[in-house]
């Protein structure tokens, strides 16, 4: 149990367009699910806290415009990525947290890996 | 200042030993939990292990346990008779309750490679 999927595993795009990017838990109800990005070789960074039914909590740093988080329903969240550019390429992560589930961890989707030409 | 501290930015062990991975963590809430999660090279990230900072006794899952030091406040994941699977990053991480949004910081990580 405890699966979180992402979908597109991998995209890549031209400079300019959107990406969205979904994140749902396939076996159980998260109230919070966050967005991660991580660079090469280097350790997650949390962008946002997405809330279901609110708008979502960005970290400082990160435009909240530009990362659209949208969490409807107690299973799915997306983050769009507007106006794509090259320095957008990441690896973008989601996860939901488990507690709804009677877990104590954060469940991970596989990831996002976003290339931008 | 960085709340989760990973000094080892690459270890190496041979396989079928075990090896000790460092974590210390700075916080002033006393509610806390503390994690390890494995990155391997195709990016998903793995659950290991699971601390709270109440719990008396250190965690353990497997061929994993943590060594909890409240006091020094360190959190270090001991693999046991490592695997070639186990190669892979593996970040600490630390949950403290932050405007009623509990979300996780993340270590820089430690690359392990297991040696045949």
């Amino acid at each position: 149990g405890a699966v979180v999927s992402q979908h597109p595993s991998r995209v890549i795009c031209k400079s300019g367009t959107s990406v969205k990017i979904e994140c749902r838990s396939l076996d159980f109800q998260a109230t919070t699910m966050f967005w991660y990005r991580q660079f090469p070789k280097q350790s997650l960074m949390l962008m946002a806290t997405s809330n279901e039914g609110s708008k979502a909590t960005y970290e400082q740093g990160v435009e909240k415009d530009k990362f659209l988080i949208n969490h409807a329903s107690l299973t799915l969240s997306t983050l769009t990525v507007t106006s794509a550019h090259p320095e957008d390429s990441s690896f973008y992560i989601c996860s939901a947290d488990g507690r709804l589930a009677g877990e104590d961890e954060q469940f991970f989707g596989p990831g996002t890996r976003l290339t931008v030409l | 200042a960085q709340k989760i501290t990973q000094t080892q930015p690459g270890m190496f062990v041979q396989e079928k030993e075990a090896v000790t991975l460092d974590c210390t963590y700075d916080t002033s809430d006393p509610s806390y939990g503390l994690f390890w999660y494995k990155q391997p090279s195709s990016g998903e990230m793995i659950f290991l292990i699971y601390q709270g900072s109440y719990d008396q006794q250190n965690a353990t899952e497997g061929r994993y346990s943590l060594n909890f030091q409240k006091a020094r406040k360190s959190a270090n994941l001991v693999i046991s008779a490592s695997q070639l699977g186990d190669s892979a990053m593996y970040f600490c991480a630390m949950r403290e309750p932050q405007g009623g949004s509990e979300k996780l910081v993340f270590g820089k990580g430690t690359k392990l490679t297991v040696n045949p």
